[in-house]
């Protein structure tokens, strides 16, 4: 089965970087890496997504390994209010499931202050 | 646009009940997605429409679930005979494709006493 893994839990101070790993490796070639982000009783928040190549946005870096079996989330500097659970995912592209997420169950970011 | 939109964002239902949720996706996504969350866990694929057509269902969606997006527009998901096992977070998520970040609802939460 596909799935995705990642640690339960991480700690990060406020104003400093934060690197959420993640591990996937039954990907295949056309599955799409996504990171949302939940906060308690809300649905998940897109954060960022990509194929191959480092991607960047305003929210995060997305950082993906040459064999694509890895990933990490990079929070250039951590808020308060990124403290959420972050979940990896990626889309899963074979015969007609087409685009499914398949969430694992996330690390939960916690930020002091 | 603002956003996916599910209706109600809570509901209590008594054992045996059927129940009916909806779903607003943003207007230019034609792919729709509904989730089943449990607590702790990150979300579970249950089915996926392509405009009108429900193209793929979970083995997780049993006959007492069943799923419609007439004119590809909005979304119904509804439970009949209800179980205490049905007691979750469902949320509903739209994009423009694969490719695309998906936008998900803030969910519904359906308890069964």
């Amino acid at each position: 089965d596909a799935k995705t893994t990642q640690p339960n839990s991480m700690e990060s101070n406020e104003e400093e970087p934060v690197h959420l790993p993640c591990n996937h490796s039954t990907i295949s070639g056309t599955d799409y890496i996504h990171w949302y982000r939940q906060l308690p009783s809300q649905g998940p928040e897109y954060v960022i997504h990509g194929l191959t190549s480092n991607v960047n946005n305003r929210m995060a870096s997305l950082a993906i390994a040459e064999d694509r079996k890895s990933s990490t989330l990079i929070l250039h500097r951590a808020t308060l209010r990124d403290a959420a659970v972050y979940y990896c995912t990626h889309t899963l592209n074979y015969g007609g499931s087409q685009g499914n997420l398949i969430f694992g169950k996330g690390t939960k970011l916690s930020v002091k202050p | 646009d603002t956003g996916v939109s599910q209706d109600p964002r809570h509901k209590i239902t008594k054992r045996g009940q059927n129940v009916t949720f909806r779903c607003d996706p943003i207007s230019e996504h034609n792919r729709l997605y509904w989730y089943r969350q449990t607590l702790g866990q990150g979300p579970e694929f249950l089915t996926y429409f392509q405009n009108e057509a429900q193209l793929e269902k979970s083995r997780l969606l049993s006959d007492r679930f069943s799923a419609e997006r007439p004119k590809g527009s909005f979304s119904t998901l509804e439970i009949q005979r209800t179980e205490q096992g049905d007691s979750a977070m469902y949320l509903c998520a739209s994009t423009q494709g694969a490719h695309y970040g998906y936008t998900f609802g803030s969910g519904t939460r359906l308890t069964v006493v």
